[in-house]
């Protein structure tokens, strides 16, 4: 059974400092994976895909790898600032549109 | 485009009732599905769809039903509602293939509190 986990569950850093997020998957058996980000009583919004073909993609301040062999990716944030405050969930798409979440971390970007 | 939107935004239910999640999405997606959201526990897989007229379980399906008789539509059907379905209700839909057109679109959820 595929198992997505998020290390750490909230992470709060001084604004303008890069971070890293990670995520971890059980099974390499994967159709690629999403990075979303959810505002408090808000949806998801999908910010980075990466194929499984792919090791990375990057989108403006973003960067997310993924090497699937070790079951591994992380969400790289640049020069970070306090709107990048909110919860941001990795997820594997298993076929059939289907996704398995991890439960997310919490980022907190201080002024 | 309007994407993916979720009818009601939030429900009161008592133990028992029934009722029905709107979801619809305009941008011919073959792929919908069904997630609710707990806190600690993330996003669950309830019911998902690869196209019109198939309909499957994902992985917390009991107490609920689905139907997909139109592209468009994938409609989510509390039987008869349960505390423990109290939750924020999320509907999704995305299209097979490569790159960007496999990215998921999440409607806004609907919360529900079931008393």
């Amino acid at each position: 059974k595929q198992e997505v986990t998020q290390i750490p569950a909230a992470l709060s850093v001084p604004e303008g400092e890069n971070l890293v997020l990670n995520c971890s998957f059980t099974d390499s058996a994967i159709y690629n994976l999403q990075w979303f980000r959810q505002d408090p009583g808000k949806g998801l919004t999908s910010l980075l895909l990466i194929q499984s073909s792919q090791r990375e993609q990057t989108s403006g301040r973003l960067n997310a790898s993924l090497d699937k062999s070790s079951g591994r990716s992380t969400l790289y944030i640049a020069a970070s600032q306090p709107g990048d405050s909110a919860t941001y969930l990795c997820a594997v798409t298993i076929g059939g549109g289907k996704l398995i979440f991890g439960q997310g971390t919490e980022l907190s970007v201080k002024p | 485009n309007a994407g993916v939107t979720q009818t009601p935004k939030f429900q009161v239910l008592k133990t028992g009732q029934s009722m029905t999640l709107q979801c619809a999405q305009d941008m011919n997606h073959e792929y919908m599905s069904w997630y609710r959201q707990d806190p600690g526990m993330g996003l669950r897989l309830i019911h998902y769809s690869v196209g019109a007229g198939i309909t499957d379980q994902g992985e917390v399906p009991n107490g609920y039903n689905v139907s997909r008789s139109t592209t468009e539509d994938f409609p989510l059907r509390l039987l008869s509602a349960a505390p423990s379905q109290t939750s924020v209700y999320f509907c999704a839909s995305s299209t097979p293939g490569q790159g960007a057109g496999e990215t998921q679109y999440f409607g806004p959820g609907t919360r529900l509190l079931v008393l």
